[in-house]
């Protein structure tokens, strides 16, 4: 089974700072065949289902905000929030769907400072 | 507007059964693999198994294998999750996803449904 490990479990940020979460995966999962990173973030909110932010690991999905983006490639990956917002209070998750089963990491946690 | 509508929790006795359905609409229900993530009180995603769109291939996590089993009827346009010798350590927020058209991640969620399996 591929290990997500996430960088942190919880993570406190000042409003209008830089937010940066890591994920490292066990093995690679870039497919190389189409040079993709089967790895996916979600941000969630209590009482929530699991929202995606970013796909492909660097993909924003529609709707998304353009301060989220994601980055890495292989084995290590990282979630940007240029500009926190109140509004961006939520566990994050990453996840590979590389191969089955599809992991998650732990979740980080992040808060307002 | 896709929708996915997750039914069939409650509260089941350790050993017992519960079969979770998850209704779809808004999209070509059998163009797409369908997935079960589960999410037990204050902890974290865990995926629990996955069909693909026309049923002929199925994947558990270890945790559920022999004891779950994913189905889908694309003619009712409903995936389904039946639960036996359920244990403690089921008690979840069942939810169904679904990936984006381009395919690279789980777009698509529903609301959940919660299993609690207890005495």
């Amino acid at each position: 089974d591929i290990v997500m490990t996430q960088s942190s479990d919880s993570l406190a940020v000042s409003l209008g700072e830089r937010a940066t979460i890591n994920c490292k995966s066990s093995q690679s999962v870039l497919y190389s065949s189409n040079n993709k990173n089967y790895l996916t973030w979600y941000q969630q909110k209590p009482g929530q289902p699991p929202k995606l932010l970013i796909y492909w690991a660097s993909t924003r999905e529609s709707g998304v905000p353009d301060r989220f983006s994601g980055s890495g490639s292989g084995t290590d990956f990282t979630l940007t929030i240029s500009s926190l917002q109140a509004e961006d209070v939520a566990v994050y998750y990453c996840q590979q769907h590389y191969s089955t089963p599809y992991t998650f990491g732990q979740g980080t946690r992040l808060e307002i400072k | 507007e896709v929708q996915l509508v997750e039914s069939g929790g409650g509260l089941v006795q350790p050993g017992g059964s519960l079969r979770l359905s998850c209704a779809a609409s808004g999209f070509t229900f059998s163009d797409y693999w369908m997935h079960w993530v589960r999410q037990a009180p204050g902890k974290g995603l865990v995926w629990v198994s996955l069909i693909y769109s026309d049923g002929s291939s199925t994947s558990y996590a270890d945790s559920v294998k022999g004891r779950f089993t994913i189905s889908r009827d694309n003619a009712k346009n409903t995936m389904y999750l039946q639960m036996n010798s359920l244990r403690a350590e089921d008690t979840a927020v069942y939810y169904c996803a679904r990936v984006v058209a381009q395919g690279g991640g789980w777009g698509y969620w529903g609301q959940g449904t919660l299993v609690t399996v207890s005495s």
